[in-house]
């Protein structure tokens, strides 16, 4: 079965420092990627997504995240990091024919 | 994007009752999903609800536990059967969209078993 994994549970940064959360997943064939914000109180929004083309994509707020297929990593990165952006953050794949499934998130702290 | 709405938004129960959660989606979709998040973990998939047909449950998950109905196309139910404390978690309502790759979700529903 696919899995997804985060390589931290709990980042804390400055305001300012540049930002990368790991993800890798499993499954081999072709799957669509996607990083899912969740700030203190609200529900889960999409953050960005990949489905093909270009490896690299861009989504809301400065975040980016490279697909790197050869290492079955969608890391997600910012350069600069705001107070603002301090969320839980859930890494998700979906292979054809199959659900959804979530990464076990990663804590996002940003100190003022 | 679809706009999903569940009630309630919280609620606090009491160990062996039962409670049972409304999604409304503001379009029609074919499929809708429901994970729960437990406290400090990510989600997990309990079902997924087609309309007109018996949901299908993920390992784990029992349809006794967690019965769900689905009447049509923008509305589903989700029941938290003989709670236990275990059982406190947000529950979320979700769907897909942009032709099946993306998925949206609800806002949540926070229960507390007491």
């Amino acid at each position: 079965a696919q899995s997804v994994s985060q390589h931290n549970h709990h980042v804390i940064l400055s305001e300012a420092a540049s930002l990368e959360l790991g993800c890798n997943y499993s499954y081999g064939g072709t799957v669509n990627l996607f990083w899912y914000v969740q700030y203190p109180g609200q529900h889960l929004q999409l953050l960005l997504k990949y489905f093909s083309g270009d490896p690299l994509v861009k989504g809301i707020k400065g975040f980016e995240a490279e697909f790197i297929k050869s290492k079955f990593s969608f890391n997600l990165r910012k350069p600069s990091v705001q107070w603002s952006d301090t969320a839980e953050y859930f890494c998700a794949v979906k292979d054809y024919g199959q659900n959804f499934v979530f990464g076990p998130g990663t804590r996002l702290s940003v100190l003022p | 994007s679809a706009v999903i709405s569940q009630k309630p938004s919280r609620d606090i129960c009491q160990r062996g009752t039962s409670l049972t959660i409304q999604c409304q989606v503001d379009s029609q979709v074919t499929m809708m999903f429901w994970y729960r998040q437990q406290p400090g973990q990510s989600l997990t998939l309990i079902a997924t609800a087609n309309q007109g047909s018996e949901a299908t449950y993920e390992s784990g998950f029992v349809i006794d536990k967690f019965p769900i109905s689905r009447p049509n196309l923008t509305f589903s139910t989700l029941t938290v059967s003989n709670m236990s404390p275990e059982d406190s978690s947000i529950y979320l309502c979700s769907v897909h969209g942009g032709q099946g790759y993306e998925q949206y979700f609800g806002p949540g529903t926070r229960l507390t078993v007491t």
